[in-house]
């Protein structure tokens, strides 16, 4: 069973089209994370969830609206996008907010046309 | 505020033979994790290895091993007998203890590897 896992692996979405990312945990982890990775940029943290509720919020745009149900999903709903939110979406676990390290799902490579 | 220095954004090494990865860090802190990532041409983001700061002695996992001088706050990678399936962009990233902590990624390093 792999670790983390993320739906769809490849999205391609107009500006005015509504998607979601989803991101699932097999680790029994309670802090999952968003992560954004643009071509020649660092790895951007999104938004950070422990237990379930949002502890960090990177001044993302409102055009990105996380859920998280349980501590074993994540969804990133997108609406509005620009193309250049164009990036690699990445999602993590760890057993705790800020302690170990993070496990990766594969990524969902998103574009905006 | 973490900051990540990882100076040489590409390096090549010969299979077989042993390649050295850098990093420099800068924190406040006194208690953190620190890490390698590795990302292969497939974008999966691979733990490689771990390094508690606290922790003197450098970790080793198998061809991989660390370098961590804490005073200088650098925590460099060492990977011996390089194989192809090595080739991939390598992260460094500390990561303080504690809640509402971040995991602060460097720009990466391209690591290729000649047959």
């Amino acid at each position: 069973e792999t670790g983390v896992t993320q739906t769809p692996r490849h999205l391609v979405m107009g500006m005015t089209n509504k998607k979601s990312l989803k991101c699932e945990q097999h680790l029994g982890h309670n802090a999952m994370y968003w992560y954004k990775q643009s071509a020649k940029k660092p790895l951007e943290l999104m938004f950070v969830y422990s237990l379930e509720e949002r502890v960090e919020n990177n001044s993302v745009p409102s055009r990105f609206s996380p859920e998280c149900p349980n501590s074993s999903h994540l969804f990133l709903h997108l609406h509005t996008l620009q193309p250049e939110d164009s990036a690699l979406y990445l999602c993590a676990s760890s057993r705790q907010d800020g302690l170990g390290e993070q496990y990766f799902g594969p990524g969902t490579r998103l574009t905006v046309t | 505020a973490q900051t990540v220095t990882q100076s040489q954004p590409e390096m090549s090494v010969q299979e077989a033979e042993t390649v050295t990865l850098s990093c420099t860090y800068d924190t406040s802190e006194s208690d953190y994790y620190l890490f390698w990532y590795k990302q292969p041409p497939s974008r999966q983001m691979i733990l490689v290895i771990r390094q508690e700061a606290y922790k003197q002695q450098n970790a080793t996992e198998n061809r991989f091993s660390v370098n961590f001088q804490k005073a200088a706050k650098s925590f460099s990678l060492k990977i011996s007998d390089s194989q192809l399936g090595d080739a991939a962009m390598y992260f460094c990233a500390p990561l303080h203890t504690g809640a509402n902590s971040k995991l602060t990624f460097g720009k990466g390093i391209t690591l290729s590897v000649r047959p």
